[in-house]
């Protein structure tokens, strides 16, 4: 079975500082990996994600990530926070089938980001 | 946008009454999945759909079931609702082909 486990629950920090949100998974075989991010009141959007290649991928709104194979990780950074990144953050993995992905994502338990003005 | 409703976006209800939860999607896609979201526990499977009339149960399957009869339309019923099940339900779809998953607005939804 898969887990995800994403270290902070709750982080507050400044408008320009940088960000980093751990997330840890596992899982025996081959993963896909995902961020995704609600605003409040909103569903879920997607930040980022992760299939193959170079382990360093970017998404929207100037987060990236970075997968390290051996650490089973996939944290997300931001090097300057806004405002407007006020969130609930959430890691997901879903295992990799070829032609396409059937069963569903796990998710982590989510972090809840607040940028202070 | 995914083009994906969800209804009713809101819901009270009582113990012990059956509810059903629609999520329709216009983009014609196999891949179907309902999850639940309560705080301290991110987002659950509780049942995913890989065509019409093929349905498989996810992690928080218990007190649920699910209906697909239509290629747009996956069906959530709550067959005698319980106070535990008070939660927000998200319908998600997953491209043809694709790995990525995209939500629906979302329902919420409260049992009295």
């Amino acid at each position: 079975a898969q887990s995800v486990s994403q270290h902070n629950h709750h982080v507050i920090l400044s408008e320009a500082a940088s960000l980093e949100l751990g997330c840890n998974y596992s899982y025996g075989g081959t993963v896909n990996l995902f961020w995704y991010v609600q605003y409040p009141g909103q569903h879920l959007q997607l930040l980022l994600k992760y299939f193959s290649g170079d382990p360093l991928v970017k998404g929207i709104k100037g987060f990236e990530a970075e997968f390290i194979k051996s650490k089973f990780s996939f944290n997300l950074r931001k090097p300057s926070v806004q405002w407007s990144d006020t969130a609930e953050y959430f890691c997901a993995v879903g295992p990799r089938y070829s032609g396409g992905g059937a069963d569903g994502l796990t998710f982590g338990k989510g972090t809840h980001l607040i940028i202070q003005p | 946008d995914a083009g994906i409703t969800q209804s009713p976006r809101h819901k009270v209800t009582e113990t012990g009454t059956p509810v059903t939860l629609r999520c329709h999607q216009t983009e014609n896609h196999r891949y179907m999945y309902w999850y639940r979201q309560d705080p301290g526990h991110g987002l659950r499977l509780i049942h995913y759909s890989y065509g019409v009339k093929d349905t498989d149960k996810g992690e928080v399957s218990d007190g649920y079931s699910v209906s697909r009869s239509k290629t747009e339309d996956f069906l959530l019923t709550l067959e005698s609702a319980t106070s535990s099940q008070t939660s927000v339900y998200f319908c998600a779809i997953n491209r043809e082909g694709g790995y990525t998953q995209y939500f629906g607005p979302g329902t919420r939804l409260t049992v009295l």
